[in-house]
């Protein structure tokens, strides 16, 4: 099994509708991060959490929340989708200044 | 403010030396990390530098200049499979954060 799962791996979905997109480690991390990437403009950090209970905005979590049901399991919802927010989202997890092990995405297209 | 720069695309030969360059201005550093992405697929660690001077890992190798905001990548003896982007990874210390540069996208041709 992968270190970090994402799921769903695809996704295509109309304007207004409510997604979740589902992330499970297991390295025993507590920290994870939700990240989007777009062509040209690289890794963007949406969220991050250091544990269960410190959850903190990204450079841009506008449109976006976030929910840690566990230390292993983080998830991305978009309340009500738009299409730019259409692009390639990666989950991550960390140990303290540690290299961030990375999930292998989630490709959402938004209709 | 953040800001780290790498050149957007490069290209090399099979079997050929390439280096990579990334600068970067932040406000507090810990360290520097590199990683290679294959299209469509997740990044994936290569290197770490938190002191200046050459760290070296078989084909890979990676530099930084803390006093110069400087770092660059060394890739010997190209491959085909090393046609990649690679990221460049800055630690903000007081934010225990990554940001990430936008990426050098390298194609190796025969």
């Amino acid at each position: 099994d992968a270190d970090v799962t994402q799921t769903p791996r695809n996704r295509i979905t109309k304007t207004g509708k409510r997604i979740m997109l589902e992330c499970s480690q297991t390295k025993g991390h507590d920290r994870m991060y939700w990240y989007r990437q777009d062509p040209g403009l690289g890794l963007q950090l949406i969220y991050y959490s250091f544990d269960v209970k410190d959850i903190n905005k990204g450079e841009i979590s506008d449109g976006y929340s976030v929910s840690r049901q566990a230390q292993a399991k983080f998830s991305l919802s978009l309340e009500s989708a738009i299409p730019n927010q259409t692009a390639l989202y990666f989950c991550a997890t960390s140990a303290p200044g540690g290299s961030y092990t990375f999930g292998s995405g989630t490709r959402l297209t938004v209709v | 403010g953040q800001n780290i720069d790498q050149p957007t695309e490069m290209t090399a030969t099979e079997g050929a030396i390439v280096q990579i360059n990334c600068t970067y201005q932040t406000s507090g550093f810990n360290g520097l990390f590199w990683y290679q992405q294959h299209a469509g697929e997740a990044p994936t660690f290569l290197s770490y530098n938190v002191l200046d001077g050459l760290e070296e890992k078989g084909r890979f190798s990676s530099f930084l200049s803390r006093s110069k905001g400087y770092s660059y990548l060394l890739l010997k003896e190209l491959q085909m499979k090393d046609s990649a982007s690679y990221l460049c990874a800055v630690w903000i210390y007081n934010t225990d954060k990554l940001i990430f540069g936008t990426g050098t996208r390298l194609q190796v041709f025969p």
